[in-house]
């Protein structure tokens, strides 16, 4: 199994571009999440997802939308970038309820100029 | 509103001590917790968890805490070895929430 995966692992963006990345896991895995990690700080929550077609907001949703169309995929997209999105950027899926141990990918850095 | 802290930004210990890395929560309501380890470069890796219901984990080399009356987590990591050295996270899950809180973090570096 490859676990959780992301795609790209890094990124420059200009101000007001657009761009989705995208994580997928072959867990088989109810869960997903992404977050976004600055300098300093933990992981914060950006959106996450408890099934196929389902999302909701975290902790730090505003500019960023997500999507679960298929249980194996989360994409997580930037309408118009901003330097203040600039991050490392984790998804982690877990199995759902009552095992919540969330797995982590190897994240993706993203630079807006 | 929620919080999951770290007391020490910082450790420093030597090769083949034990660390003791802590974490402070404050949502009574959480009743899962859990730490993860991150190396430079990569993403957060499993260590161990524990549930509302136990006061003590142990893992290969980690030992897991849990003080529910001063809300209190600690992570203990026998004969610390060179490769523990990374950033270590405590989370907390307030209720069944399937979300996850997560403290700021602990770097520990290990002295050869």
């Amino acid at each position: 199994n490859a676990g959780v995966t992301q795609t790209p692992k890094f990124r420059v963006l200009k101000t007001g571009q657009s761009m989705t990345l995208l994580c997928a896991q072959d867990m088989n895995h109810e869960y997903m999440y992404w977050y976004r990690q600055d300098p300093g700080m933990g992981l914060r929550l950006i959106h996450y997802s408890v099934g196929e077609g389902t999302t909701a907001k975290g902790e730090v949703p505003d500019g960023y939308n997500v999507s679960r169309l298929k249980k194996q995929n989360f994409l997580l997209g930037l309408e118009s970038a901003a330097p203040s999105q600039t991050s490392v950027y984790f998804c982690a899926s877990s199995p759902g309820v009552g095992k919540e141990t969330q797995y982590f990918g190897p994240g993706t850095r993203l630079l807006v100029l | 509103g929620e919080s999951v802290g770290l007391h020490l930004p910082t450790l420093s210990v030597q090769e083949g001590d034990n660390s003791i890395i802590n974490c402070a929560y404050s949502n009574s309501a959480s009743d899962y917790f859990i730490w993860y380890k991150q190396e430079s470069g990569k993403g957060p890796q499993f260590i161990i968890d524990i549930r509302s219901n136990m006061d003590k984990r142990q893992g290969q080399r980690v030992t897991v805490l849990l003080n529910k009356t001063v809300k209190h987590l600690s992570l203990q990591i026998a004969a610390t070895q060179p490769g523990d050295s990374a950033v270590y996270f405590c989370a907390e899950r307030p209720g069944n929430t399937g979300k996850l809180i997560f403290g700021q973090g602990t770097t520990l570096q290990v002295k050869p």
